[in-house]
């Protein structure tokens, strides 16, 4: 089945201790997101691609920065994690950006825990 | 600014009806989105509605009215696998997803 896969689902790290999160994906789609989700938030946009442009929310710390190697992959890295970030992070992909029904397929999450 | 208003708690019991309400304040519109997410999982994508009316889908409804900036979601026939969030989102007219903060439904036998 297509799908959006995360890893790892947990983790947890030391304040201060760099962190990657992953995403892949089997859809093909041109646009992958990352969001920060806490406990009975909003779901918040981090950045997104499309294709190889990246744009970056104007209020993302700079704290968190992305890479997308390849069309299937893409990371997450927060460089300096402090207890605020701790979250669950979801990425998501969708097969355009500029379109009102544009679905986002998301990957089950990687919570982080920052002691 | 722009806002998405839900409430955020509802109980219900099982086999009945309930309807989760969303006003929303944004810069344009370009559609509405209700997602379904359970608790420690993804979001996943339940209706679509870009023109006013109602929507039905199985068990769930979607509504819409674009004058009053408002949208329900209808479930019928509740079941306890339903006990989750759901959360509006609006496309604005950038084109940027705007997300409600999630109503969590509470299904009680």
């Amino acid at each position: 089945d297509a799908m959006v896969i995360q890893n790892p689902r947990y983790q947890v790290t030391q304040f201060g201790k760099p962190v990657t999160l992953s995403c892949s994906q089997t859809l093909n789609h041109n646009v992958m997101y990352w969001y920060q989700q806490k406990s009975s938030q909003a779901p918040k946009l981090l950045f997104h691609y499309y294709d190889k442009d990246f744009n970056n929310e104007a209020d993302t710390p700079d704290n968190f920065q992305s890479r997308r190697p390849n069309t299937s992959f893409c990371f997450l890295d927060i460089r300096s994690p402090g207890l605020g970030d701790a979250a669950m992070y979801l990425c998501a992909t969708s097969r355009t950006a500029n379109s009102g029904a544009n679905v986002l397929t998301f990957g089950a999450g990687s919570r982080l825990t920052v002691l | 600014g722009q806002n998405i208003d839900q409430p955020t708690e509802m109980t219900a019991t099982e086999g009945a009806i309930v309807q989760i309400n969303c006003t929303y304040q944004t810069s344009g519109f370009n559609g509405l989105f209700w997602y379904q997410q359970h608790a420690g999982e993804a979001p996943t994508f339940l209706s679509y509605n870009v023109l006013d009316g109602l929507e039905e889908k199985g068990r769930f409804s979607s509504f819409l009215s674009r004058s009053k900036g408002y949208s329900y979601l209808l479930l019928k026939e509740l079941q306890m696998k339903d006990s989750a969030s759901y959360l509006c989102a609006v496309v604005d007219s950038n084109y940027q997803l705007i997300w409600g903060a999630g109503t969590k439904l509470i299904i009680k036998p």
